[in-house]
């Protein structure tokens, strides 16, 4: 079984600064690893992916994520924040096959960016 | 390229009414495709999925009940909606690799 813990339901930054979004993850099987965007009352859309290969991941509008076995994490970075970043950030996972290719979703990070 | 629809963006329903929302996608076939709800500050829970016509899989006990009677379309259904079902209701489908999901707008939900 998977599951996803996002630490920090509410993160404030100010435009210009790095942006920090934890995720760690629990899985019994190699996991994928997502970041997906929302803004206020529409869907989901995906920011970046880890399936294999390069550990570390980009993304579009300038985020990336690295994915570290050791630490069961994958948290979302961008150098510099832009206050169109802000939105709700979920951290997915999920694993190859059956009920395990199900994405598990954390609960969630506001990021507010003020001027 | 592929589309996911959902309709409608936004419902207000009494108490004790059906539930009907509806999820097409265009662009794929034989897609997995799976209905999460997301209420305030609990995150996304996925209620159902599908990986096939008439397969439907619950994740969760509740008040609601899914059917896929084509290939792409995904629907969402309650006989009489309770205060606790109001939400916002996502749909979304994935290949059967889930290297990824791709999401509708989502509908808001407010029983009243």
């Amino acid at each position: 079984a998977q599951s996803v813990t996002q630490l920090g339901s509410h993160v404030s930054v100010s435009e210009g600064a790095l942006v920090l979004l934890r995720c760690n993850y629990s899985s019994s099987v190699p996991p994928y690893l997502f970041w997906y965007v929302q803004y206020p009352n529409q869907g989901l859309q995906l920011l970046l992916k880890y399936t294999t290969g390069a550990t570390l991941v980009k993304g579009i509008n300038g985020f990336e994520a690295e994915f570290k076995k050791s630490e069961t994490s994958f948290h979302l970075t961008k150098p510099s924040a832009h206050m169109s970043d802000a939105a709700e950030y979920f951290c997915a996972v999920s694993g190859y096959g059956g009920s395990q290719g199900n994405l598990i979703f954390g609960k969630g990070t506001k990021l507010s960016v003020k001027p | 390229s592929q589309t996911i629809h959902q309709w409608p963006a936004t419902l207000v329903q009494p108490v004790g009414s059906p539930l009907s929302l509806e999820c097409t996608v265009e662009g794929t076939s034989n897609p997995n495709l799976y209905w999460y709800r997301q209420a305030a500050g609990r995150g996304l829970q996925l209620l159902f999925y599908s990986v096939g016509i008439g397969q439907i899989s619950s994740e969760v006990p509740q008040n609601l009940s899914a059917s896929r009677p084509q290939d792409r379309q995904f629907i969402l259904s309650s006989k009489k909606l309770l205060l606790s079902d109001s939400g916002f209701y996502l749909c979304a489908w994935g290949n059967n690799r889930a290297t990824e999901a791709f999401f509708g707008q989502g509908t808001r939900l407010t029983v009243v």
